[in-house]
């Protein structure tokens, strides 16, 4: 079975401070990769999304970036944290549209406080 | 751009209610995903609709997704308070999903 995993699940961080989140899947291969954010009772923003290895696409211009090393790692950075970047970070995976389905699985998320 | 609507935002509910939950996207949509989300938690895939008119239950939740594909419900009967969190639609449209901005559920035992 198909497995996705988040860490740090929490972080505290000051404002001007680098970022690095990481996600990884397994039990599954050629993933695409998405990574949200989620605002204090708030809905998922779309930040990035990835259908392979090296391959990002940008939602919403930032101070955010993200890479794909390898196929089933997905990575959120910043080299300068903001205060307005607080918020739930949530990595997913969805199989490749021609598998017959698109549904997205979602890590447990991690839970970023920037001071 | 694409944009996917919720309504209500925020739903009290005495157990033992009826309620239900709307989503209005601007295009048309190829399919329709709903998501739970409990209090503290991430994201869990309920169901996907693909086919104008569809109609799916799941226990006491019945998903509807509209017959010009732009709309859809999620009806709970009898509520209970293992429904409380937040339930999330998404849209499909091309290549992109698009997440409303949910409607969370609290409920009065």
């Amino acid at each position: 079975s198909q497995t996705i995993h988040q860490w740090p699940a929490t972080l505290v961080q000051p404002v001007g401070s680098p970022l690095s989140l990481e996600c990884t899947v397994e039990g599954t291969s050629n993933p695409n990769l998405y990574w949200y954010r989620q605002a204090a009772g708030r809905g998922l923003q779309l930040l990035f999304y990835s259908v392979g290895i090296g391959q990002i696409s940008s939602e919403v211009p930032q101070n955010l970036s993200a890479s794909r090393p390898q196929d089933r790692q997905f990575i959120l950075s910043s080299k300068k944290l903001l205060l307005s970047d607080s918020g739930f970070y949530l990595c997913a995976w969805s199989p490749l549209m021609d598998r017959g389905t698109d549904t997205q699985y979602f890590g447990p998320g991690t839970r970023l406080t920037v001071l | 751009g694409q944009q996917v609507m919720q309504i209500p935002q925020y739903q009290h509910v005495q157990e033992g209610e009826d309620f239900t939950t709307y989503c209005n996207s601007s295009t048309t949509l190829s399919n329709i995903q709903w998501y739970k989300q409990r209090p503290g938690g991430h994201p869990v895939f309920l169901i996907q609709l693909v086919k104008s008119g569809e109609v799916k239950k799941q226990k006491r939740l019945t998903f509807q997704f509209g017959e010009a594909k732009k709309n859809s419900s999620l009806h709970i009967t009898a509520t209970q308070t293992t429904d409380v969190g937040t339930y999330f639609c998404a849209g499909r449209r091309d290549y992109k999903l698009s997440f409303g901005a949910g409607t969370t559920v609290t409920v009065r035992a």
